[in-house]
């Protein structure tokens, strides 16, 4: 089956500092990759997704993630954390080995910002 | 706001007993899914409707079931509550058949269930 690894429940980093939020995908073919964005008391809305036209991705607020195909990675950057930023990130795959169109998620990590 | 509509945003119940949770999805999506988020299973699919049929099954329990109505809103009903089924359930909806690989789910901002 599909899986995502969220490497860190938590990551703290200060305000204007670079975000690097890491996911690691298990499959040999390569899936569709998103990252998701769950503010406090909300459900999730999509940050960016890749979908094999260009391994860079850019997404809403100033993030962005690379498709790696060598490291199975797709993790998310931003150059300077706001403190708006505050909020828990998932990564999600679809397709890939098995090509299942449901999203398996990650199990999240927490994004603190400092001032 | 996505535009996915959950109703009741929080709810305490007793062990035993049921509860009905309710999504609107969309307008225009006619699929709809259902996930429980907790934290020590994080966000875990239970199932998927298309237009009224169930298209996709996760890891959801015989005590829970699901419908998707002709106006397209779905229900999820929890039954026998235990404790363990105090979570977050979000509804989610995508366009079309949503069963493409590229499409991105709209959720809702979700149902707080505690059971006591």
């Amino acid at each position: 089956a599909q899986s995502v690894t969220q490497l860190g429940s938590h990551v703290s980093v200060s305000e204007g500092a670079l975000v690097l939020l890491r996911c690691n995908y298990s499959s040999s073919v390569p899936p569709y990759l998103f990252w998701y964005v769950q503010y406090p008391n909300q459900g999730l809305q999509l940050l960016l997704k890749y979908t094999s036209a260009a391994t860079l991705v850019k997404g809403i607020n100033g993030f962005e993630a690379e498709f790696k195909k060598s490291e199975t990675s797709f993790h998310l950057t931003k150059p300077s954390a706001h403190m708006s930023d505050a909020a828990e990130y998932f990564c999600a795959v679809k397709g890939g080995t098995g090509g299942s169109y449901i999203p398996t998620f990650g199990r999240g990590t927490s994004l603190i910002v400092h001032p | 706001d996505s535009g996915v509509t959950q109703t009741p945003k929080h709810l305490i119940t007793a062990t035993g007993q049921r509860v009905t949770l309710r999504c609107s999805p969309r307008s225009g999506d006619l699929s709809v899914y259902w996930y429980q988020q907790s934290l020590d299973q994080g966000l875990q699919f239970l199932i998927q409707y298309y237009n009224g049929e169930e298209r996709a099954k996760g890891n959801i329990l015989e005590r829970f079931s699901a419908q998707q109505f002709p106006d397209l809103h779905s229900e999820l009903n929890l039954s026998s509550l235990e404790l363990g089924d105090s979570a977050l359930y979000f509804c989610a909806s995508a366009e079309g058949s949503g069963t493409t690989k590229t499409g991105e789910l709209f959720f809702g901002e979700g149902s707080r269930l505690t059971v006591l």
